[in-house]
């Protein structure tokens, strides 16, 4: 199984500035079968980021992914008030396609 | 415009079976693997199961392996998660998902077990 771990746990940051978020593989993710998602309380989860890169449809390019093998980050610049929110990474690369434990994006 | 539509959510005792459904519209759900999704009360997203499109691979989280089956029926557009011998810690809102690069997801069902 391979195991995500988000960090920070929690990011303090003000709007206009820009967010970096990590999340680490246990094992290396082959085809970057990598995703980034944004909840918000009571909503669904929302596709940002899949390919470890590819913007989801709709997407700002305020937010992109990077990253390879078993490092991944997010970054978000020039945060907007809408992106305080939590946000999970998932691979889907193989069976259980486990899920981050989220990082939560707060105002500072 | 895509819709997934989770449907028999609700209250159960411990031990007792619920089936959930998803119904798609708005895109070629035949063609795609979909997926069921959970998140208990305050916590994060849990993976459950997924299944191919022709229905060839179903996987599941080992915490639910032996209780639960996912099926689809293409020709209704309609996915499903048979939940048996269902426990406290199965209690969430349980999503579905399409293939995730398509990135579509419902609202969710509320499972509440509890006696």
């Amino acid at each position: 199984e391979i195991v995500l771990t988000q960090s920070p746990g929690t990011l303090s940051l003000s709007p206009g500035e820009r967010a970096t978020l990590s999340c680490r593989a246990s094992q290396s993710v082959t085809n970057s079968y990598l995703a980034w998602y944004q909840q918000k309380p009571g909503q669904a989860p929302r596709l940002l980021i899949y390919g470890a890169s590819s913007r989801a449809t709709g997407i700002p390019d305020r937010f992109s992914g990077s990253g390879s093998g078993t490092d991944f980050t997010l970054t978000i610049n020039r945060l907007e008030p809408e992106d305080f929110a939590v946000y999970y990474c998932q691979q889907y690369d193989s069976s259980p396609y486990t899920f981050g434990q989220g990082t939560k994006l707060e105002i500072k | 415009q895509v819709h997934l539509v989770e449907s028999g959510g609700g209250v159960v005792q411990p031990g007792r079976s619920l089936r959930l459904s998803c119904a798609a519209s708005g895109f070629t759900f035949s063609r795609y693997v979909m997926h069921w999704v959970r998140q208990a009360p305050g916590k994060g997203l849990e993976w459950v199961a997924s299944m191919w499109s022709d229905g060839s691979n179903k996987y599941y989280a080992d915490s639910v392996k032996g209780r639960f089956t996912i099926s689809r029926d293409n020709s209704k557009n309609t996915l499903y998660l048979q939940m048996n011998s269902l426990r406290a810690e199965d209690t969430a809102v349980y999503y579905c998902a399409s293939q995730v690069a398509l990135g579509y997801w419902g609202q969710g069902t509320l499972v509440t077990v509890s006696s």
